[in-house]
């Protein structure tokens, strides 16, 4: 398996611009996460679906986010208007309730945004 | 309240040393899972092992092994002969144990250093 897949690596734009993250969880998979890490929080939850439904999105910290999920192997993270306090990795994740548990994540590579 | 405390922010060593990372969680769940992940300077966050609360047996793989005491709501992780490749960040995680998925609270990573 390819693993958690994330586009870009690297994205570089200015402040007022939208931008677009997208992730590929494992197949079959059942749960996807969006987490964000900084120096100064840590890793933090943004969001996660089950079953491509949007199931705790409290961690999004304000409408300029928008997270969907699609399908099963897609889902995309959203901000807009971009500021540069937004600038952070941002990291998806999948896990199966099924086999490892649903707690058990597997990690993306991640998204590293600087929002000028 | 949940929390995960990591007290050491960074350790460096030398190779073949050995070194412990401590981990202290607060919960008022009487049962719940412990994580520990590694992050290497590539990106991703890498799962290495969940505990659950039930089983305080010692766990030892190759030259990793954890040390859990919920006397002292410890879950140390220990590596035994450090060598250059353990360099990353490690983090160690919290969750309640309940069906489907309950929010992973992350402590805030301690930076292993090892020199050769």
């Amino acid at each position: 398996d390819a693993g958690v897949i994330q586009s870009p690596r690297h994205e570089v734009t200015e402040m007022g611009q939208e931008v677009t993250l997208r992730c590929k969880p494992i197949s079959g998979h059942d749960y996807l996460f969006w987490y964000r890490q900084t120096m100064m929080r840590g890793l933090e939850l943004l969001i996660y679906f089950n079953n491509n439904v949007p199931i705790d999105d409290s961690g999004m910290p304000e409408d300029r986010f928008s997270a969907k999920m699609p399908n099963a192997s897609f889902s995309t993270l959203k901000i807009q208007p971009s500021e540069p306090r937004d600038s952070a990795v941002y990291f998806c994740a999948s896990s199966s309730s099924q086999t490892s548990g649903a707690n058990v994540l597997t990690f993306g590579a991640g998204s590293r945004l600087t929002v000028l | 309240a949940q929390k995960v405390t990591q007290a050491q922010t960074e350790i460096s060593v030398v190779e073949k040393e050995d070194v412990t990372l401590d981990c202290v969680y607060e919960t008022r769940d009487t049962t719940y899972y412990l994580f520990w992940y590694k992050q290497p300077p590539s990106g991703e966050l890498v799962f290495l092992i969940r505990r659950n609360s039930f089983d305080e047996q010692n766990e030892i793989s190759g030259r990793y092994s954890w040390n859990f005491q919920k006397s002292t709501s410890s879950f140390n992780f220990t590596i035994t002969a450090s060598q250059v490749v353990d360099s990353a960040v490690y983090f160690c995680a919290l969750s309640p144990i309940s069906g489907g998925y309950n929010k992973l609270i992350f402590g805030a990573g301690t930076r292993l250093a090892v020199h050769p």
